[in-house]
């Protein structure tokens, strides 16, 4: 299986700065099928990214995705209070399809 | 609007059986792929299985084959997760999820709100 490794676990940031996460997969990820999920406390994930850096629709231009192969980022830019929530990579390149454990963004 | 509306709580007792459902609305529900996320504290987010509302072909992940059943209804639109015999371990929240692309690949491009489940005696 391909394992997604998140880094960091927790960020501690401020409203309005900017971040960067990580997902390391362990074998490459074919045709840049790599999605990041958004999911607040006591909701469902909700797709931010698919296919490396599209933008799902609704989502606003301070998401963005960008990598390849084994090393991909999301960043969010400007931080809004609804940001601060579990973001996860998510690989459907390979099979079986596999998922992130998580990176944690919380207000400081 | 594309909508996945999944039944409610469930509090069951090892080795009892379950079906917890999920109902699309807002597309053609045969035409996209549909499949279960457990997620639990320990082990996060894991692919379950998926399903072709079309003709019922259903592929699971390895380590829950045997284990659940993943079944549905196109005429009523509604997909289901199926246990036999409920063990303590299958406590977690299960989110059935819509594939985005053709033949069940792609992205997941909308979730369910989760169905809650645990097992104890």
């Amino acid at each position: 299986d391909t394992v997604l490794t998140q880094s960091p676990g927790t960020l501690s940031l401020s409203p309005g700065e900017t971040t960067t996460l990580s997902c390391r997969a362990s074998q490459r990820i074919g045709s840049s099928y790599l999605a990041w999920y958004q999911q607040r406390p006591g909701q469902a994930p909700r797709l931010l990214i698919y296919g490396v850096s599209n933008r799902a629709t609704g989502i606003p231009d301070r998401f963005s995705g960008s990598g390849s192969g084994t090393d991909f980022t999301l960043t969010v830019s400007r931080l809004e209070p609804e940001d601060f929530a579990v973001y996860y990579c998510h690989q459907y390149g390979n099979s079986p399809i596999t998922f992130g454990q998580g990176t944690r963004l919380e207000i400081k | 609007e594309v909508q996945l509306v999944q039944s409610g709580v469930e509090v069951k007792k090892p080795g009892e059986s379950l079906k917890i459902s999920c109902k699309g609305s807002g597309y053609s529900f045969a035409n996209h792929w549909i499949g279960w996320v457990r997620q639990t504290p320990g082990k996060g987010l894991e692919f379950m299985g998926i399903m072709n509302p079309w003709d019922s072909d259903v592929r699971y992940s390895p380590s829950f084959q045997g284990h659940v059943t993943i079944s549905g209804d196109k005429i009523i639109s509604t997909a289901y997760l199926h246990w036999s015999s409920l063990k303590a371990s299958d406590t977690a929240m299960y989110y059935c999820a819509r594939w985005a692309g053709v033949a069940g690949t792609g992205e997941i491009d909308y979730w369910g709100q989760g169905t809650q489940v645990t097992v104890s005696s």
